[in-house]
């Protein structure tokens, strides 16, 4: 079945710049979107195809992919992006998440 | 606003059938994909199925067996039904409306979630 990998977690201080990847096979051929979840909350989307921003999410979340990689970065990090990041994308018809980064902010 | 929000047992017990529902408010269910997805306490999404408003769907491979999503246009619902639960399927079951599925697919918004738990 088809796998989309992101590291377990990253950790930032507040003010510099996170990046959380996301890879797959043959990824570039499709768009990943973005989610952030903070505890006890629902999955937010911050990111979708590959690079577009959703109406009411700041600019400093942005996408990016480069080959069968795609990237979330998070410029000027606070405090309050301090979640959990999934990536999602499509295979076959079928949905696939990423394992989910857990971004923490020192 | 689309909001969306789901009914139904927190408890189920081993074997049985956990059924759950969610309203839409704010829009109407028609002519879009809705789907559901869970995550076990402390882990990752897992994607259960979509259905489209005519009653069309397609379901997670791992869950095909056991899963049943359906519409009723008339109450802006839709629901969910898993069959034959073990502690495994002890989750939080978010719904979520699938947006542009003939381009990227993605979920937005998603309902506040509820936490659905299997007991032997």
């Amino acid at each position: 079945s088809y796998e989309l990998t992101q590291p377990p977690s990253v950790s930032v201080s507040p003010g510099q710049t996170a990046s959380i990847s996301c890879s797959g096979d043959k990824l570039g051929d499709k768009f990943a979107c973005w989610y952030q979840q903070k505890p006890g909350q629902s999955p937010v989307l911050v990111i979708y195809q590959d690079t577009k921003r959703p109406s009411g999410i700041p600019e400093r979340f942005s996408g990016s992919y480069s080959g069968n990689t795609a990237t979330l970065t998070i410029s000027g990090t606070q405090a309050m992006d301090e979640a959990d990041y999934y990536c999602q994308a499509w295979d076959s018809s079928s949905v696939v998440f990423g394992g989910g980064t857990k971004l923490t902010v020192l | 606003q689309v909001q969306l929000q789901e009914s139904g047992p927190g408890l189920v017990k081993s074997s049985e059938t956990l059924s759950l529902s969610c309203t839409v408010s704010g829009g109407s269910i028609s002519g879009y994909y809705w789907s559901w997805i869970r995550q076990p306490p402390g882990k990752g999404l897992e994607w259960i199925g979509y259905i489209y408003d005519s009653g069309s769907s397609k379901y997670n491979p791992s869950l095909k067996s056991r899963v049943t999503i359906s519409v009723d246009t008339s109450k802006n619902q839709f629901s969910l039904k898993l069959t034959s639960v073990t502690a495994a399927d002890t989750a939080v079951y978010y719904c979520a409306r699938l947006v542009d599925i003939v381009v990227d697919g993605r979920f937005d918004p998603w309902g506040q979630g509820t936490l659905v738990t299997v007991s032997s």
